[in-house]
């Protein structure tokens, strides 16, 4: 079956102890990309990447790592998590950039809570 | 000014009802554009994508005006199971943007 798959699925953790996020694919796709989401902000690009090797930042960066070294996987690292990094964290993947008719599949979520 | 502005609702609507959703862009260099659904707590789906010439599937049937900058979806005889969220996506190179979305409850 074609999925995104994220782990954990919640999480409660405090201020300043390193997390990671994995979100792992398998359909082969090149681009995979994290977002997340907060009431009335809709979602929000945190990274992407076009393909191994490859990211950039999307609009909230900051206090975020990413990397890809597989094309299947695209872990998220919070180095020191903050309060306000609380929220529902998507990780989504698609063939190309989204372009066209390209669908975006999306990962289950994660929810994050930093005490 | 946000990039994709949705009105955030909620709209309830009586089951059979038919029920439009307007969504605003302000980059002119957007290239496509999509309507995205959302149950509560759930990831989005593809509902579909948004064509110049409009396109429909269905009871869903979305609209895409270029000059004014705006993308509609409208929903024809409302379902319970039409209930979520419903994301406004428009893609500019590369970049996806999602407005906050609009919530509809169909009731019985």
């Amino acid at each position: 079956e074609a999925q995104v798959t994220q782990n954990p699925r919640y999480l409660i953790t405090v201020t300043g102890k390193k997390l990671t996020v994995t979100c792992s694919q398998n359909m082969n796709h090149e681009y995979m990309s994290w977002y997340r989401q907060d009431p009335g902000l809709g979602l929000r690009q945190i990274y992407y990447s076009m393909n191994v090797e490859v990211t950039d930042k999307g609009d909230v960066p900051e206090g975020y790592k990413v990397s890809r070294k597989e094309k299947r996987n695209f872990p998220l690292i919070l180095e020191s998590p903050s309060p306000n990094q609380t929220s529902l964290y998507f990780c989504a993947s698609s063939s190309s950039s989204g372009r066209d008719t390209d669908t975006q599949y999306f990962g289950p979520g994660t929810r994050l809570t930093v005490l | 000014r946000k990039e994709v502005e949705q009105d955030p609702g909620p709209f309830n609507v009586p089951e059979g009802a038919t029920v439009a959703f307007n969504c605003t862009y302000s980059n002119s260099a957007s290239q496509s554009f999509f309507w995205y659904r959302q149950d509560c707590r759930k990831e989005p789906k593809l509902l579909m994508s948004v064509y110049s010439s409009g396109n429909e599937d269905g009871r869903f049937t979305a609209q895409l005006n270029r000059a004014s900058q705006y993308i509609s979806l409208l929903i024809r005889d409302s379902k319970l199971s039409d209930s979520a969220t419903y994301l406004c996506v428009v893609n500019i190179v590369d970049d996806m943007r999602f407005g906050a979305g609009t919530r509809l409850t169909v009731k019985p």
